[in-house]
């Protein structure tokens, strides 16, 4: 069965804190993506990796980074964690086709104070 | 880039009765249209898709049409059950890499 985790439900941060956010699938995908989700909004792209090491900008990549070491990890990085980043955060993993399935770990909602 | 628009935001139906959702995409070149549920408190899941040399796909109760013309496609859900209460979103992508541009969303409840 494959999975997509999540290293938190729910965080609770300080303005001005670095968060890291941790995704780890096991279905040795090489394409890892980052999303928020807001009401209203869907599901908008962060950032997307493609291969270790390889990233690139998704439609909202301001004030975030990403890092992808090992093939099955890909954490999110909030450099310095505003309010107006309190947010659903999804990752996801998918194959290398163009209409390969997208599959969602159970995200991260964060709270910036 | 790929703009996708999705109605309606919230949708209330009696079970037993059908439920429609629609969204239209901008970009000509998008042939990969996804339909996505996410239920309380889970990431979103596929639950159909449909591509863009296909007008219409069905799976049991869930079926999806395309319109490449008109650029619009829909997820239609027959004989709706408690269950199939959920945010549904739809997607489209052309992309190279399979990314995804995703709808705002319509929120499904389905009363008995």
């Amino acid at each position: 069965d494959v999975k997509v985790t999540q290293s938190s439900r729910y965080l609770v941060k300080r303005t001005g804190e670095k968060v890291f956010l941790e995704c780890v699938q096991d279905m040795d995908h090489e394409n890892m993506f980052w999303y928020r989700q807001d009401p209203g909004l869907g599901l908008r792209l962060i950032y997307f990796s493609y291969d270790v090491k390889m990233k690139e900008k998704g439609d909202i990549p301001e004030g975030y980074s990403v890092s992808r070491e090992k093939k099955e990890r890909f954490s999110l990085i909030l450099e310095s964690a505003s309010t107006n980043q309190t947010s659903m955060y999804l990752c996801a993993s998918s194959g290398t086709s163009i209409r390969e399935t997208q599959y969602f770990g159970p995200g991260t909602r964060l709270l910036v104070l | 880039g790929e703009n996708v628009e999705q109605h309606p935001s919230t949708l209330s139906v009696q079970e037993g009765d059908s439920a429609v959702i629609k969204c239209t995409y901008s970009d000509s070149a998008s042939n990969y249209f996804p339909w996505y549920k996410q239920e309380l408190g889970k990431g979103p899941q596929l639950i159909i898709d449909i591509r863009s040399n296909v007008g219409e796909k069905k799976d049991q109760r869930i079926a999806v049409t395309l319109n490449k013309t008109a650029k619009h496609f829909s997820l239609h859900i027959t004989e709706t059950q408690p269950e199939d209460s959920a945010v549904y979103f739809c997607a489209a992508s052309g992309d190279s890499w399979g990314k995804l541009q995703f709808g705002a969303g319509t929120q499904v409840v389905v009363t008995p």
